[in-house]
């Protein structure tokens, strides 16, 4: 595996499931990132991890809860989510030093909220 | 705060014309910026960037250069195929050291005619 890959490629859920999102990077990166794209709109950053720790949380609802392990892996905690969260959910990584600003982004999960 | 425009399109265009999609922005600091492609059903490709002014950043055969004075990014190519067919973001880093979340324009829907 190269890049960064996220599974599921494809999710659909109820309100009142649970379910998770998983970010796994191959770049040897320490920053990883979580953004929202929905349709007609820019992509959202939600959440910005550096080095296993929490930098950023743009007023994300608290249904939607970020865990990162290690500096490879990055999580998506949903709960009790509403159909307005339907999106293309995107990870990213970068080196996170302020010097190498590019992100990697991987494919997207496609979430349906029914 | 930062912000990005770009025009949304769609833009539709024939094999061979000569491209150019607006891109202008505002940032409190000195951002680097970015043009991502995304193609239907993936994530973003970063398709160019540039870290300060007067530089051009440029890869398969598009090209962009960063104009302090006038806050523009505009990407051009000078003959489209139809595999460029995709979705074009803007986006900057507006570097405060350490990891930063993009802030992206809403994408340009370019459609590529036979």
């Amino acid at each position: 595996e190269t890049g960064v890959t996220q599974t599921p490629r494809h999710l659909v859920m109820g309100m009142t499931n649970k379910k998770s999102l998983k970010c796994e990077q191959h770049l040897g990166h320490n920053a990883m990132y979580w953004y929202k794209q929905s349709a007609k709109k820019p992509l959202e950053l939600m959440f910005v991890y550096s080095l296993e720790e929490r930098v950023e949380n743009n007023s994300v609802p608290s249904r939607f809860s970020p865990e990162c392990p290690n500096s490879s892996h990055l999580f998506l905690h949903l709960h009790t989510l509403q159909p307005e969260d339907s999106a293309l959910y995107l990870c990213a990584s970068s080196q996170g030093d302020g010097i190498t600003d590019t992100q990697y982004f991987g494919p997207g999960t496609r979430l349906t909220v029914l | 705060g930062d912000s990005v425009t770009q025009m949304e399109g769609p833009v539709t265009l024939s094999e061979e014309a000569f491209l150019t999609i607006n891109c202008t922005y505002t940032a409190t600091g000195y951002p680097s910026l970015f043009w991502y492609v995304q193609y239907p059903g993936e994530g973003l490709q970063l398709l160019l960037k540039a870290t300060k002014a007067d530089d051009k950043g440029s890869n398969k055969g598009f090209e962009a250069t960063y104009r302090k004075e006038t806050t523009s990014f505009h990407l051009e190519k000078g003959s489209v195929q139809v595999s460029d067919s995709a979705v074009y973001f803007c986006a900057l880093s507006d570097r405060g050291g350490g990891a930063d979340g993009l802030t992206f324009g809403k994408g340009t829907h370019l459609i590529i005619q036979p």
